[in-house]
């Protein structure tokens, strides 16, 4: 059974800070890993896909990475600022390429001005 | 945006009562997933929709049903409501083709459903 863990639940920093949040997942045969950003009470807003044959993906501030045989990706962002506060959740399929995603729990983010 | 909408955004039910609610895809995708989001919590897949079938279903029980329309929309029904089903319920799109699932999934805003 496909479990996702998130560390740490929370973080709080100050502007400007870079930063980085830990996903991990119990079974490595996946196709791809999500991150999400979800603002309180919204929806979730798809950040970066990475397919199992990419190491990494770079949208702007955030860089994603995937080691699937420690079963570990990291969210990496750079210069972050108050906007970027949110919680952050990561999601791999059920059983390999499936699109049914199992999701952690999420990081909630606060970035002081 | 991603273009999938979901309706109602808020409501409130008491214990026992019915609820039925609503999601348009984004354009161009053919496949529908549901989704439970308890406060604090992840999301959690109750099931998905593809060509108006039932694709696989989570760990719900049969009170949780679905219908998907022959446009893509989709129906998440609740029978005899409990406390415990309070939640933001989620819907999301994304495409079907023969090579696959693309693997991106597009979310709506959610319906938050308050049980009393």
């Amino acid at each position: 059974k496909q479990e996702v863990t998130q560390i740490p639940a929370a973080l709080s920093v100050p502007e400007g800070e870079n930063l980085v949040l830990n996903c991990s997942f119990t079974d490595s045969a996946i196709y791809n890993l999500q991150w999400f950003r979800q603002d309180p009470g919204k929806g979730l807003t798809s950040l970066l896909l990475i397919q199992s044959s990419q190491r990494e993906q770079t949208s702007g501030r955030l860089n994603a990475s995937l080691d699937k045989s420690s079963g570990r990706s990291t969210l990496y962002i750079a210069a972050s600022q108050p906007g970027d506060s949110a919680t952050y959740l990561c999601a791999v399929p059920y059983q390999g390429g499936s699109e049914k995603l199992v999701f952690g729990k999420g990081t909630k983010l606060t970035v002081n001005p | 945006e991603t273009g999938v909408t979901q309706s109602p955004t808020h409501l409130i039910k008491t214990r026992g009562q019915q609820v039925t609610l609503r999601c348009s895809s984004q354009s161009g995708h053919n496949t529908v997933s549901w989704y439970q989001q308890a406060l604090g919590q992840g999301p959690q897949f109750i099931f998905q929709y593809y060509r108006e079938e039932e694709n696989g279903r989570g760990n719900f029980p049969p009170r949780f049903s679905g219908l998907q329309f022959p446009n893509y929309s989709s129906e998440l029904n609740v029978n005899a409501l409990e406390l415990d089903d309070s939640a933001l319920y989620l819907c999301a799109s994304s495409l079907l083709t023969s090579g696959g699932f693309t693997g991106e999934l597009f979310f709506g805003e959610g319906s938050r459903l308050t049980v009393l």
